[in-house]
């Protein structure tokens, strides 16, 4: 089956630095992706629709300039969160659509914000 | 905007029981997914239903599409322990490959 992987897993900064986070599709091409944020027992909540040759598209209340998408090519999203702060810590996952709109997720990226 | 309403939200219960859960909308999907996620993994998808009323099993688990395919419910036999996690239904809406997340069920299942 299709699989989607996220690098780093896990990553601790400081606050005021900027972190990137990698979202690949490694057997089928992704013209989209998405990007969602999880707190801890809750739910998913989507960030922004990224998308390859065109500016990412962000939901109400996401701040593009605190996190810059950008997607690279047909099987990559980045996503940077930029002046990190602790409130930014967080799970974050991204998705990308395979065949009938099945969602294939990654493992996700802790990213903690001393 | 689409919303998908689920619950419970939390549920505990002792090894062997049954148990179901509902996602309810008021806006119609093209189809419904149910994931289910562990604790510092991404979600995994369980099913995808498509057409109204629609049945489908795995193993223990029962998932069903309402006929006006507005709702969802899945149903688990017998829970075990390894059946904790959080569920996680979302709706298709069939257009911009965005899903609707409902806000999860954190079930426990108690030996």
């Amino acid at each position: 089956g299709a699989v989607v992987s996220q690098h780093p897993s896990r990553v601790i900064c400081k606050s005021g630095t900027s972190v990137k986070i990698e979202c690949r599709s490694l057997d089928f091409q992704a013209t989209t992706m998405f990007w969602y944020r999880q707190f801890p027992k809750q739910s998913l909540m989507l960030m922004a629709t990224s998308n390859e040759g065109s500016k990412a598209t962000y939901e109400q209340g996401v701040e593009k300039d605190k996190f810059l998408i950008n997607h690279a090519s047909l099987t990559l999203s980045t996503l940077t969160v930029t002046s990190a702060h602790p409130e930014d810590s967080s799970f974050y996952i991204c998705s990308a659509p395979g065949s009938g709109n099945t969602q294939y997720f990654g493992p996700g990226t802790r990213l903690t914000v001393l | 905007t689409q919303l998908l309403e689920q619950s419970p939200q939390f549920l505990s219960i002792q090894e062997g029981e049954n148990l179901t859960v509902y996602c309810n909308s008021s806006s119609v999907f093209s189809s419904l997914q149910w994931y289910r996620q562990e604790p510092g993994e991404g979600p995994v998808l369980l099913v995808t239903v498509v057409t109204g009323g629609e049945v489908k099993k795995l193993k223990r688990l029962t998932f069903q599409f309402g006929d006006a395919r507005k709702d969802s419910s899945l149903h688990i036999t017998a829970a075990q322990p390894g059946d904790t996690g959080l569920y996680l239904c979302a709706g298709d809406p069939g257009s911009n490959y965005k899903l609707t997340f409902g806000k999860g069920t954190l079930l426990t299942v108690n030996p």
